[in-house]
């Protein structure tokens, strides 16, 4: 089956500093990748949509300027959160979509948690 | 009209019981229904997943049941385990994104 790779698994960095983190489709080709943020006990808070080539999409409410989606390739997206101060903790998770995969396929990475210190 | 409303936000279930999560959208231009079990500190991992043209669809134990006129869905969990304790969400997609629910924590008691 679709697998998605997401590295790192978790980080800590010091406030100020940026972190990139990156997200791989390791079996198929992702037209299109997602990059959510999940805090505690909550659900999954779209942050952005990225089609290969193109600008990412972001949702409103999300800083694009703090988080840099670079998706230069079909089977790489990353995500670059910039200037990174401790309300940027959180788990973040990448998913990958394919439109050979029916059109409806969304294929999620393990996700990252990030701790900002 | 973007919003899909879950509940119950937990859930306990004996063993060998059935378990049964539910969903309520708006948006009639959604086109897609998923089910998705994601346990602590993973990603999400597809359950199972359903089309508004179908009122059921049926996996192993798990089934999905749609009211396309009742805008409303269901998981159900037949013979739940242990192991099946996590947190599950519904979602549906609409103009290429996924919208998810709240979330259902989910505990099998032994």
């Amino acid at each position: 089956g679709a697998v998605v790779s997401q590295h790192p698994s978790w980080v800590i960095c010091k406030s100020g500093t940026s972190v990139k983190i990156e997200c791989r489709s390791l079996d198929f080709q992702a037209t299109t990748m997602f990059w959510y943020r999940q805090f505690p006990k909550q659900s999954l808070m779209l942050m952005a949509t990225s089609n290969e080539g193109s600008k990412a999409t972001y949702e409103q409410g999300v800083e694009k300027d703090k988080f840099l989606i670079n998706h230069a390739s079909l089977t790489l997206s990353t995500l670059t959160v910039t200037s990174a101060h401790p309300e940027d903790s959180s788990f973040y998770i990448c998913s990958a979509s394919a439109t050979g995969q029916g059109g409806y396929g969304y294929t999620f990475g393990s996700g990252t948690r990030l701790t900002v210190v | 009209q973007q919003q899909v409303k879950q509940s119950p936000q937990s859930l306990i279930v004996q063993k060998g019981g059935i378990s049964i999560i539910n969903c309520a959208y708006e948006n009639t231009a959604f086109d897609y229904f998923p089910w998705y079990q994601q346990f602590p500190g993973k990603g999400p991992a597809l359950l199972i997943a359903i089309r508004p043209d179908v009122s059921e669809k049926k996996e192993g134990r798990f089934t999905i049941s749609f009211n396309k006129s009742a805008k409303q869905f269901s998981l159900h969990i037949m013979d739940s385990q242990p192991g099946d304790s996590a947190t599950y969400f519904c979602a549906a997609r609409g103009a290429q994104k996924l919208v998810f629910g709240q979330g259902t924590r989910l505990t099998i008691n032994p």
